[in-house]
């Protein structure tokens, strides 16, 4: 089946460096996707990535390792706006559908 | 740019009812999509279109329909409420399939009594 694991919650603090990890089972995979959601808020994009390395983008990186079925967010510099639920979501299949995983509710704390 | 615009914010309905919720993007995009929400379940594709005239199912379709007469309209119906349609709607778009960004609507919270 396809499936894709993140962690529920995690804690961290301000100004300190968070790496959310996942982990994805998926057939015909196509990329990997990060969004982060605020509470109550829309969905925004954060990365895509296809091909294996790391994406850098500001205070927020994105890695993807293809052949472990693994991606990991990593933010820098931790600041409390950063408190919200980052999503992983797989591109797979022939119809390119996207998976979505359940989301990692990260928390930052003064 | 509105982006994507999504009506109603809030809505009520009791079992049985019908309603139609609103999406409209000014991007020019092709691909236009509908999710629901839910705590613990993740987002969960319900019907998508590639273009204006082109719909199909997603992953929950039951009980909903949808139309894409225009490429900026996407209206979501609801054909008789039920309490299990109890989520948070988000309607995306996005410039191609699902390879590319996709932008949301600010959703639409429904609850069925």
């Amino acid at each position: 089946g396809q499936n894709i694991d993140q962690p529920t919650e995690m804690t961290a603090t301000e100004g300190a460096i968070v790496q959310i990890n996942c982990t994805y089972q998926t057939s015909g995979f196509n990329g990997l996707f990060w969004y982060q959601q605020h509470a109550g808020e829309a969905p925004t994009f954060l990365s895509y990535n296809v091909l294996d390395g790391l994406e850098e983008k500001g205070r927020f990186s994105s890695f993807l390792s293809r052949s472990k079925g693994y991606s990991y967010l990593l933010l820098k510099e931790l600041q409390m706006k950063d408190s919200a639920s980052y999503l992983c979501a797989a591109l797979a299949g022939n119809n390119r559908k996207l998976i979505w995983g359940l989301g990692t509710s990260l928390a930052v704390n003064p | 740019n509105a982006g994507v615009t999504q009506t109603p914010k809030f809505q009520v309905l009791k079992t049985g009812q019908s309603m139609t919720l609103q999406c409209a993007q000014d991007m020019n995009h092709e691909y236009m999509s509908w999710y629901r929400q839910d705590p613990g379940m993740g987002l969960r594709l319900i019907h998508y279109s590639v273009g204006a005239g082109i719909t199909d199912q997603g992953e929950v379709p039951n009980g909903y329909n949808v139309s894409r007469s225009t490429t900026e309209d996407f209206p979501l119906r609801l054909l008789s409420a039920a309490p299990s349609q109890t989520s948070v709607y988000f309607c995306a778009s996005s410039t191609g399939t699902q390879t590319y960004e996709q932008y949301f609507g600010p959703g639409t919270r429904l609850t069925v009594t």
